[in-house]
């Protein structure tokens, strides 16, 4: 089956930091990436949608110099945290989907818990 | 606007049945069903692309109807296994690639 690959899973770190998170598709190519934020017991909300070669695409209310996206490869699409603050912190998900098929789930990646202290 | 699901949590004994019910306010193109357990990513269920368009393997299933903007997810003989936060995600036409997560619903399944 489709295989995402996020790493670091945990990120402790203190406040002014910045954060890089990596996410990879492993056995197929994904033009569009999507990357969620999670707040306990609460749903995955969209932050943006990661697009190779473009930009990417902020959903509202998401600062876009906050949380540096890029999709430089049909493979890889990364998420910075710029200057973390302990309100950053949270668990990040990202997903992708396969681009040559169709009507395809997003698959996800096992997420990165950030914790700004 | 993100999806409601209802009910928000549910207690179930192993081998009882559940519905869990997603509406949304605007027409969907497709509704993606997951599930999550706790400090893990969700994982995939299924996905049902038409109006009317019912699914399932083992025994779990999901219809969508098309017309009232709303999807349902079948667990019939419930395993301890079922445990875990069921999301729908629904697209919408124009925006077909773009998932929005429903509130969520925690199931509990007890001996």
């Amino acid at each position: 089956g489709a295989v995402v690959s996020q790493h670091p899973s945990r990120v402790i770190c203190k406040s002014g930091t910045s954060v890089k998170i990596e996410c990879r598709s492993l056995d197929f190519q994904a033009t569009t990436m999507f990357w969620y934020r999670q707040f306990p017991k609460q749903s995955l909300m969209l932050m943006a949608t990661s697009n190779e070669g473009s930009k990417a695409t902020y959903e509202q209310g998401v600062e876009k110099d906050k949380f540096l996206i890029n999709h430089a490869s049909l493979t890889l699409s990364t998420l910075t945290v710029t200057s973390a603050h302990p309100e950053d912190s949270s668990f990040y998900i990202c997903s992708a989907r396969d681009s040559g098929i169709s009507n395809q789930p997003q698959h996800f990646g096992d997420g990165t818990r950030l914790s700004i202290l | 606007q993100q999806p409601v699901q209802s009910p928000q949590a549910v207690i179930l004994r192993e081998g009882e049945d559940a519905v869990i019910n997603c509406s949304s306010s605007k027409a969907l193109y497709s509704v993606h069903w997951y599930r999550q357990k706790h400090g893990e990513a969700p994982v995939f269920l299924m996905i049902l692309l038409k109006g009317g368009e019912q699914k399932g393997h083992d025994k779990i299933s999901a219809s969508f109807n098309e017309k009232k903007q709303q999807s349902s997810l079948y667990l019939t003989a419930s395993q301890l296994s079922y445990s875990g936060t069921y999301f729908c995600g629904t697209a919408h036409t124009g925006t077909a690639s773009k998932l929005t997560f429903g509130t969520g619903t925690r199931l509990q399944v007890t001996l």
